[in-house]
């Protein structure tokens, strides 16, 4: 019963480079979503998506891009890391995006950017 | 656009007493939910318990239960006869009519003493 999957836990990346988070669920979810956590800012969503094909920007979009090619799959892509992208990142996956509506997370995603 | 205030950064309380954390939010939805989240030292989101705007009565999941007063806006999250296993940060989200995902408050770290 995997849930959400998210690769790698950790990485390091130098100024620059471009890399990307996976993350994979199994629960046939259609909306699926990415946050960022920095120290006492709680969880900000980054990008989500209601369905295969179908994307959006959340609160801090930029430097991120996604896709949504499949149900089960939502990579994010950062374009060109910078320090202040060192964060943890967490996917959600959940049944809708209507409001009572359990979000389930992935592990989280340890980021530094160097 | 939604708002979360978490108030308390810190708490250290007792094994076996009471728990209350606070949770305040504004929104101009008149559908939304409320939901707690708990993430231990090991740093995954575990869902603890969701009310809906509309729902009478406060919701109940075991040793938790929501203090929900809509027209004070607050959503304080109660842990009864706490454990030190209870020890976690702690975060109050919300959602409303659209799909944008969930706001975060800044969270609560819960420490409990034996």
């Amino acid at each position: 019963n995997a849930g959400v999957t998210q690769t790698p836990k950790f990485q390091v990346l130098k100024t620059g480079q471009s890399m990307t988070l996976q993350c994979a669920q199994d629960m046939n979810h259609e909306y699926m979503s990415w946050y960022r956590q920095d120290p006492g800012m709680g969880l900000r969503l980054i990008h989500y998506s209601v369905g295969a094909g179908i994307t959006d920007q959340g609160e801090v979009p930029n430097g991120y891009n996604v896709s949504r090619s499949t149900t089960e799959d939502f990579p994010l892509r950062l374009l060109s890391a910078a320090p202040s992208q060192t964060s943890v990142y967490f996917c959600a996956s959940s049944y809708s995006w209507e409001m009572n509506t359990e979000a389930f997370f992935g592990q989280g995603t340890r980021l530094t950017v160097v | 656009a939604q708002k979360i205030t978490q108030t308390q950064p810190g708490m250290f309380v007792q094994e076996k007493e009471a728990v209350t954390l606070d949770c305040t939010y504004d929104t101009s939805d008149q559908s939304y939910g409320l939901f707690w989240y708990k993430q231990p030292s090991s740093g995954e989101m575990i869902f603890l318990i969701y009310q809906g705007s509309y729902d009478e009565q406060n919701a109940t999941e075991g040793r938790y239960s929501l203090n929900f007063q809509k027209a004070r806006k607050s959503a304080n999250l109660v842990i009864s006869a706490s454990q030190l296993g209870d020890s976690a940060m702690y975060f109050c989200a919300m959602n409303g009519g659209g799909a944008d995902g969930l706001t975060f408050g800044k969270g609560t770290h819960l420490i409990i003493q034996p």
